[in-house]
């Protein structure tokens, strides 16, 4: 069955430093989002993208944050400078046009 | 007002027990309504898509949506020990097919042997 998949599982870093976080959506998907929860809170939308641009964003989603489609298959997330508020579950999902919305594992990032 | 309100429990039950989980939101413009299985440390799991009102059932999981008083439900028949963890619910609208979702808090599950 196809799956939304996403790497790493966790990833720490120092506060200051730059990640990326990836994901590959489900093939013939063409709505790609990142979400994130962290610890004991809801699941917050941060971006969604669409033919190759960032089609909504939320206010935690300032400009720190980027998104990229490199190539065909892979879907990014980074992060320029992280704040120890970083911390959390990042989650990628891809959804075909009105469909329902197929998450991964999550990246779980903890910022030291 | 929070868009989605939902009890976080936890809500303990015996095993075999019919589990009702609920939602309500406030936005009018919601249109599609899903619910999602979270274990702990894991990415949200879709269980039921249902849009607009009414009835969806699949398997011991039923899904009930009435736009009317905004108020969602997940029902799980013959609740098993393997139910136990966190359900999500989440809606978006319409006309957007990149439409994002919100999501409610979540319920803890808790189902024991």
């Amino acid at each position: 069955e196809p799956e939304v998949t996403q790497t790493p599982s966790h990833q720490v870093t120092q506060m200051g430093q730059e990640v990326i976080l990836r994901c590959v959506p489900i093939s013939n998907h063409l709505y790609f989002y990142w979400y994130r929860q962290i610890l004991g809170q809801k699941v917050e939308f941060l971006v969604s993208f669409y033919n190759n641009e960032i089609s909504e964003k939320s206010e935690i989603f300032d400009d720190q944050f980027s998104v990229e489609r490199p190539d065909g298959s892979n879907f990014t997330l980074k992060i320029r400078s992280t704040k120890l508020e970083d911390s959390a579950m990042y989650f990628c999902a891809s959804r075909e046009h009105n469909t329902e919305a197929f998450f991964g594992q999550g990246t779980r990032l903890t910022v030291v | 007002q929070k868009e989605v309100e939902q009890d976080p429990g936890p809500l303990s039950v015996p095993e075999g027990a019919i589990v009702s989980l609920n939602c309500t939101y406030s936005n009018s413009a919601f249109q599609y309504f899903m619910w999602y299985r979270q274990y702990s440390r894991k990415g949200p799991e879709l269980l039921m898509y249902t849009y607009s009102s009414g009835n969806k059932e699949d398997g011991r999981f039923t899904a009930q949506v009435d736009k009317s008083s905004k108020y969602i439900s997940l029902f799980i028949r013959d609740s098993q020990p393997s139910d136990s963890a966190t359900y999500l619910c989440a809606m978006s609208g319409m006309n957007s097919g990149y439409s994002t979702l919100t999501f409610g808090k979540g319920t803890m599950l808790l189902v024991s042997p």
